[in-house]
Formats: structure tokens, C-alpha cells, sequence
């Protein structure tokens, strides 16, 4: 089985950086994710991390340590248009989450004040 | 330009129907997923498919069925609504680099 923790909500300042946790436990480590999700809206693909280190993509970050069990999702220079749920989700070669399905955390939600 | 549909954005059934939910997906992908989405509770995986005609159960897959008869499209069965069943329910389809494209979602509701 699994366990993943991400905080419930965030607030941040447009134009400014924000830092979303993510940790997890898991018996078979196969990659993490990260989703975004508008209100009424489906997930969209933010990013992957199989290894160790940070994979950046223009304002979005991720950041994975599979010795801590720990990622991050780091966003600058902040939008209106990020206020969103970031999700993160763990693939594992367990049961829990099928076997090449993904569990999920509970999503983090992001409110941008101007 | 991927694309995963599904067949009802919003449904309203009784308790006891029968309720499919069906998607669909024009990218080729072998898996498809089925997810069910609750205020608190985040995703969590109900049925996945890894190739036509074969299904896995995910975590919760208990009231629901699911049916593979062609390749780009993935059914959830309901065999008897309950309440309990009320929900947003998404699909997603995979690459071959592991992300999941997921569907606009059906929110059913179940009275």
C-alpha cells in the first residue's frame, strides 16, 4: 500500500515562488507525478521524476529524493491562472494503485491573491 | 492533439440502475484507467485495463465492472446505483512515458 501527505492548501503572492511538499510511502517506488487541476476540470501533466534531482520545465519545477521519500513542485513568478489543485501521485510495482495505475495524494489547493 | 472523451459530463440515475459510463480515447493506448474523485478523498483508482478484453481492479473497485471489447474505448458499469456512488468519475489513457491524459470527468449523481 501506499501513503502520500501533501498539504490541504496554499496561499501565495502573484509574481512570487511557491514551494508545494509532497511525501510518500511506498513498498515499490515507480515514478512520481505531478497533475494540475483547474476547478471542474480534469488533471493535466505537470511533470515526472523517476531519479533523483530536479527537472525543470519554464516556471515549474519538480524535485525528487526517493532516500527521503520526498518531492516538491516549485512554481515562480506566479499567475492568476495558477490558482489551482496540484496532485501529486506515486506510481508503485505494488498492489495498491494497480499494478501501472497511480495513487494519488489528496491535492493541495493554491489560491493566487494579486 | 491527445484526447480522451467521455460520454456524459453530468448524469443523474436512481438508486438501483444500471449506469454506464463510457470513454473514449484517440491515441492508441494499450491502459486506461477509471477514477472516482471525492471531496477529501482525492483520486483513487477503481478499474484499469492494460489491453483489450483484459481488466485489473484498483483500490476500490467493489459495486463497480468494467468492459474492454476494443481498444480506444473503456466502459465503467454500475451494476446497481447506490448513493454511496455519487461521485466524479474520470478516465485517462497512457502514453508510453507513463502520464496519464485524463478525461473531462461525468459527474453522477445518484437519488
Amino acid at each position: 500500500g501506499q501513503n502520500i501527505d501533501q498539504p490541504t492548501e496554499m496561499t501565495a503572492t502573484e509574481g512570487a515562488i511557491v514551494q508545494i511538499n509532497c511525501t510518500y510511502q511506498t513498498s515499490g517506488f515507480n515514478g512520481l507525478f505531478w497533475y494540475q487541476q483547474h476547478a471542474g476540470e480534469a488533471p493535466t501533466f505537470l511533470s515526472y521524476n523517476v531519479l533523483d534531482g530536479l527537472e525543470e520545465k519554464g516556471r515549474f519545477s519538480s524535485f525528487l529524493s526517493r532516500s527521503k521519500g520526498y518531492s516538491y513542485l516549485l512554481l515562480k513568478e506566479l499567475q492568476m491562472k495558477d490558482s489551482a489543485s496540484y496532485l501529486c501521485a506515486v506510481r508503485d510495482q505494488g498492489s495498491g494503485g494497480g499494478a501501472d495505475g497511480l495513487t494519488f495524494g489528496k491535492g493541495t489547493h493554491l489560491i493566487i491573491q494579486p | 492533439d491527445v484526447k480522451v472523451t467521455q460520454s456524459s459530463r453530468y448524469l443523474v440515475k436512481r438508486t438501483g440502475e444500471k449506469v454506464f459510463l463510457e470513454c473514449v480515447q484517440d491515441m492508441d493506448h494499450e491502459n486506461m484507467f477509471w477514477y472516482r474523485q471525492d471531496p477529501g478523498l482525492g483520486l483513487r483508482l477503481i478499474y484499469f485495463s492494460y489491453d483489450v478484453k483484459m481488466k485489473e481492479k484498483g483500490d476500490i473497485p467493489e459495486g463497480y465492472s468494467v468492459s474492454r471489447e476494443k481498444k480506444e474505448r473503456f466502459s465503467l458499469i454500475l451494476e446497481s446505483a447506490s448513493t454511496n456512488q455519487t461521485s466524479m468519475y474520470l478516465c485517462a489513457s497512457r502514453s508510453s512515458k507513463y502520464e496519464q491524459y485524463f478525461g473531462p470527468g461525468t459527474r453522477l449523481t445518484v437519488t
